[in-house]
C-alpha cells in the first residue's frame, strides 16, 4: 500500500529561525498537496505541486516537488508564532485507479517566542 | 456558502451501538472524501464520492462502515457495532476535481466520535 513518510516527527524552533519538512512517497506521484493543521483543527490546504521539479513560493513558505516525483518539502523562512501547527503532505499515487490522496505522517512545528 | 459542514460535532456512544454522521460538503463541489484522524496521526483515508457514485474504499475499512451519498449532495457515514478503537475524529472533505485530477480540498471541522 502507499506509504507516505514525514521527517522530522517534531520540530521546536525558535522564533526567527527556518524550518523545514520533507515528505516522502515509496511510489511516483501524479500530483502532492500541502495542508497545515493547528492545534484542535482541520487541514487546511496550502499548495498543490504536479509538475517535476516544481517550485512555488507563498511569501515566507517555499514548497519543491522532487525531479522523480517521489519526494517534496516545505521551507519556511524566518517562523513566526502563526506558523504553528502540524504540516502534512497529501499524495495522489501516479498508477493508482481514482484520485484519493493520502496524508503524510505530519511534522509538528513549535515556534518559541 | 460557509464551508463544509458536519454534524454532530461531539458523539459519545456506548460499545456496541451503531453512529451516524453527516456532512454537506459545498454545493457546487462534486467530489466528497471521508477521513479518520486520531491523536498525533494524519488523516486515513476511508472513502470518497464523484457525486452520487462511491469511487474507492479502503481496504482497512472493515464492513461495519458504511458510506452514501444518495444525490450526490450530502453524505452519511455510518458505524456499526461500534468498538473502542473506532474512536477518532472523522472528516469529510470536498473539492471540485475533475475527472482525472485534484484541486483544493475544503475540511469540515469534524465530528469527535468517543465509544466508551
Amino acid at each position: 500500500g502507499q506509504q507516505v513518510m514525514q521527517i522530522p516527527q517534531y520540530q521546536h524552533v525558535q522564533e526567527g529561525e527556518d524550518f523545514t519538512t520533507y515528505c516522502n512517497s515509496s511510489t511516483t506521484l501524479s500530483n502532492i498537496q500541502w495542508y497545515k493543521q493547528r492545534p484542535g483543527g482541520h487541514p487546511v490546504f496550502l499548495i498543490q505541486l504536479v509538475k517535476s521539479g516544481e517550485v512555488k513560493k507563498q511569501k515566507r513558505l517555499t514548497f519543491k516537488f522532487g525531479e522523480a516525483k517521489k519526494n517534496s518539502s516545505l521551507h519556511i523562512t524566518a517562523t513566526q508564532t502563526t506558523d504553528v501547527g502540524t504540516y502534512f503532505c497529501a499524495v495522489d499515487p501516479l498508477h493508482e485507479m481514482g484520485n484519493q490522496f493520502y496524508f503524510g505522517t505530519g511534522t509538528s512545528l513549535t515556534v518559541i517566542p | 456558502d460557509t464551508g463544509v459542514s458536519q454534524n454532530p460535532r461531539h458523539k459519545i456512544t456506548k460499545r456496541g451501538q451503531n453512529v451516524t454522521f453527516r456532512c454537506d460538503p459545498i454545493s457546487e463541489h462534486n467530489r466528497l472524501y471521508w477521513y479518520r484522524q486520531t491523536l498525533g496521526q494524519g488523516p486515513e483515508f476511508l472513502t470518497y464520492f464523484q457525486n452520487e457514485a462511491q469511487l474507492e474504499k479502503s481496504r482497512l475499512l472493515s464492513d461495519r462502515f458504511s458510506a452514501e451519498r444518495p444525490k450526490g449532495s450530502f453524505s452519511t457515514l455510518e458505524i456499526q457495532r461500534t468498538e473502542q478503537g473506532d474512536s477518532a475524529m472523522y472528516l469529510c472533505a470536498s473539492s471540485s476535481a475533475t475527472d482525472s485530477f485534484n484541486t483544493e480540498a475544503f475540511f469540515g471541522q469534524g465530528t469527535r466520535l468517543t465509544v466508551v
